[in-house]
């Protein structure tokens, strides 16, 4: 069955850090990747996803991803974070039918 | 607002009620999945359509879950007898074709079960 695995339960970075979120997945066909991310009491918003090409996505808000098939990883990166940015991250894989399988989050918290 | 709308945001039940919560999903997107998050995991597939036709159920949590979405525009999700492990935030989410595309998400249906 597919996974994805997101190492760190919570990271807490200083404000203007730069900022490293990692995600793993299990073998497969080619993934269909993508991060979300959840403010408190909020639904999920899309920051980025991979299905095919190059490699390095940008996304919104800043954000951008490397997708590595040789370590079957697609970190979610920030170069210089900001107060906003304190939410939760999920990373997901889609599969047939358009499922997603998501991680179990990190939890990020950004020191003034 | 067009995107995705859940009601209630929030439901608190007793024991052994049932519940309905309803989602109507992004005009003209003919998909719509129900996932279901509990406190500190990510969200777990539940159950999807593709327009009217319930595609994938396998994943419904016991047989007191179900779902439908009877014109192929907002949906349902059914929760009979509930229990206090039944106790998690229901997301829905909608998407457009029928590849890999963007889902858009509800705030989705915080339940607590007391």
């Amino acid at each position: 069955a597919q996974s994805v695995t997101q190492p760190d339960i919570h990271i807490t970075v200083s404000e203007g850090a730069s900022l490293e979120l990692r995600c793993n997945y299990s073998y497969g066909a080619t993934p269909y990747l993508f991060w979300y991310v959840q403010s408190p009491g909020q639904g999920l918003q899309l920051l980025l996803k991979y299905f095919s090409g190059d490699t390095l996505v940008q996304g919104i808000k800043g954000f951008e991803a490397e997708f590595k098939r040789s370590q079957s990883s697609f970190n979610l990166r920030k170069p210089s974070v900001h107060w906003s940015d304190a939410a939760e991250y999920f990373c997901a894989r889609g599969g047939a039918g358009n499922m997603l399988t998501f991680g179990g989050g990190t939890r990020l918290m950004v020191k003034p | 607002d067009t995107g995705v709308s859940q009601d209630p945001r929030h439901k608190i039940t007793k024991r052994g009620q049932n519940v309905t919560f309803r989602c109507d999903p992004i005009s003209e997107h003919n998909r719509l999945y129900w996932y279901r998050q509990t406190l500190g995991q990510g969200p777990e597939f539940l159950t999807y359509f593709q327009n009217e036709a319930q595609l994938e159920k396998s994943r419904l949590l016991s047989d007191r879950f179900s779902a439908e979405r009877p014109k192929g525009s907002f949906s349902t999700l059914e929760i009979q007898r509930t229990e206090q492990g039944d106790s998690a935030m229901y997301l829905c989410a909608s998407s457009a074709g029928t590849g890999n595309t963007e889902a858009f998400f509800g705030q989705g249906t915080r339940l607590t079960v007391v």
